[in-house]
C-alpha cells in the first residue's frame, strides 16, 4: 500500500462552521505534513508532524488546527475561515525527514469557503 | 533567497513528440532536486529524485538531468502521450533540517491529439 488517503474529496463549508479533513497513511511513514496549493501555485506548507509531535508550523493562522491521533492519521480541524482559505489542500508523508525521503501526497481535498 | 524557476510556464505539443522543461534554482544548502507529475485537483507523483552527484536519472519516457555547477535541470519527455498532459513541478530540498522543499511554480503541459 503506498497510498495516502484524503478525505473528503470535496468540501464545501460556510464562514461559521466547524470542519475537519482528514488523512491516512499505512506504509508506516513516521512524518506527515499538510500543505495548501491555490490555482495555479505550488504547493504551500503548513504543519509537518514528525513522529506525531508538531515539529513546525510555518505560521499558520490558528483556524487551521492539526492533529496527529496515532502515526498513521492526521486532521486539520477547520474554524471560521475565510472566503481566501479556499485551495486545495494536500496531505503527505515520507518515512522520515531524512535529505532522500520520497514525499507520498494524497489527491487532496478541494476546500470551497463561502 | 531560495527560488526555483520554472520554464517555459505553458507548453502545447502534439501527441507522440518529445518535449524539454527546464528549471533553475538557488537553493542553499542544496539537498536533492525532485521532479513531480501534478494532474489537475490531484496530488503531485513522485518522478524523480537527484542528489548533488547524479546527472541523469530516468522513469520510463521521463529522463531528468542536473547540473549542479549551473544549477539548472531538465526534465524530457520522449514520445508523448495524452495521459502525460499535467503540470510538471521541480522541488529543491534544502540540505538540513526537516524535508523543507522549495517548490518551483510548475510548467502545465498539453498534449494534444
Amino acid at each position: 500500500d503506498t497510498e495516502v488517503t484524503q478525505t473528503p474529496k470535496h468540501l464545501v463549508m460556510g464562514m461559521t462552521n466547524k470542519k475537519s479533513l482528514k488523512c491516512e497513511q499505512h506504509m508506516g511513514h513516521r512524518a506527515m505534513y499538510w500543505y495548501k496549493q491555490k490555482a495555479k501555485k505550488p504547493p504551500e506548507l503548513m504543519f509537518v508532524y514528525s513522529y506525531e509531535k508538531l515539529s513546525i508550523n510555518e505560521s499558520v493562522p490558528s483556524r487551521f488546527s492539526p492533529e496527529c491521533p496515532n502515526s498513521s492519521l492526521l486532521n486539520l480541524h477547520l474554524h471560521a475561515l475565510q472566503p481566501e482559505d479556499s485551495a486545495l489542500y494536500l496531505c503527505a508523508s515520507s518515512r522520515g525527514v531524512q535529505s532522500n525521503e520520497k514525499l507520498f501526497f494524497g489527491s487532496g481535498t478541494q476546500l470551497s469557503v463561502l | 533567497k531560495n527560488q526555483v524557476e520554472q520554464s517555459p510556464q505553458s507548453l502545447i505539443i502534439l501527441e507522440g513528440k518529445n518535449c524539454t522543461l527546464q528549471c533553475n534554482y538557488t537553493v542553499s544548502p542544496f539537498s536533492n532536486l525532485r521532479w513531480y507529475k501534478q494532474d489537475t485537483g490531484r496530488g503531485p507523483v513522485s518522478l524523480t529524485i537527484m542528489t548533488f552527484s547524479e546527472n541523469t536519472k530516468s522513469n520510463g519516457r521521463y529522463t531528468a538531468t542536473l547540473d549542479a555547477d549551473t544549477k539548472q535541470s531538465s526534465l524530457h519527455i520522449t514520445a508523448s502521450q495524452l495521459s502525460d498532459s499535467a503540470s510538471y513541478i521541480c522541488v529543491v530540498r534544502v540540505r538540513g533540517g526537516y524535508n523543507k522543499l522549495i517548490f518551483g511554480a510548475g510548467t502545465r503541459l498539453a498534449v494534444h491529439p
